[in-house]
């Protein structure tokens, strides 16, 4: 069983749309994230969420929008696709206490 | 402002040598430390972490090295093996703060 699945592994879109990348967790872990790896290859984390509570939110364009319908799931919604959105994005989870995050295995986004 | 650097982009190490890997940051409010390991179309995977109560962390052919006073931690890999070749990445948090900060990775390149 994997853990933290992300879905669709490649997406490749036209500028203008919008799309969503789904995140599901199975190990009841209270505490799920998105990732941006950029160009430079750092994992940059855009969004948070505890208890559907956002609690960290860095300076993303409000066309990213982050939905988590229940614990085990945080979605990523990205409206007017940009060239610049090009990137893999990770999802992955976490549980307070403890260290270390678990990772989803990528979703690679190509913008055209 | 990249708080976690890894300067060395990638690193080629002979079967059963060591392999060092080397890791700085900047803010001194972190208080642990881990290293992720990322293999190609795959999400990172924890490996090893250090808490800053500690300089030393060791499981198996993995060790990791903290020096709070030189912002510096370092991961040996003693033997390292050709499965050891993947992207490492150093990360660095607060506890209690779901704010994790990564290093852009060290491609580890272990020669047969």
């Amino acid at each position: 069983d994997t853990a933290v699945s992300q879905t669709p592994k490649y997406l490749v879109t036209q500028m203008g749309n919008d799309k969503s990348i789904k995140c599901e967790q199975n190990l009841g872990h209270d505490t799920m994230y998105w990732y941006k790896q950029d160009s430079k290859k750092f994992l940059k984390i855009m969004f948070s969420y505890n208890n559907k509570e956002l609690i960290i939110n860095e300076t993303v364009p409000n066309r990213f929008s982050p939905k988590s319908p229940d614990k085990a799931h945080l979605n990523l919604h990205i409206n007017s696709l940009e060239l610049g959105d090009s990137a893999v994005y990770f999802c992955a989870s976490s549980q307070v206490g403890q260290y270390g995050y678990t990772f989803g295995s990528g979703t690679r986004l190509t913008v055209v | 402002d990249q708080q976690v650097k890894q300067n060395s982009p990638s690193l080629s190490v002979q079967e059963g040598r060591i392999s060092i890997l080397n890791c700085d940051y900047t803010n001194s409010m972190f208080d642990y430390f881990l290293w992720y390991k990322k293999y190609p179309a795959e999400g990172p995977t924890f490996l090893i972490s250090i808490s800053s109560i500690k300089d030393k962390n060791e499981d198996g052919r993995f060790t990791v090295f903290l020096n709070k006073s030189a912002k510096h931690l370092s991961l040996h890999i003693v033997p390292s093996q050709p499965g050891d070749s993947a992207v490492y990445f150093c990360a660095a948090g607060i506890d209690n703060n779901n704010d994790m900060r990564f290093g852009a990775g060290t491609r580890l390149t272990v020669k047969p």
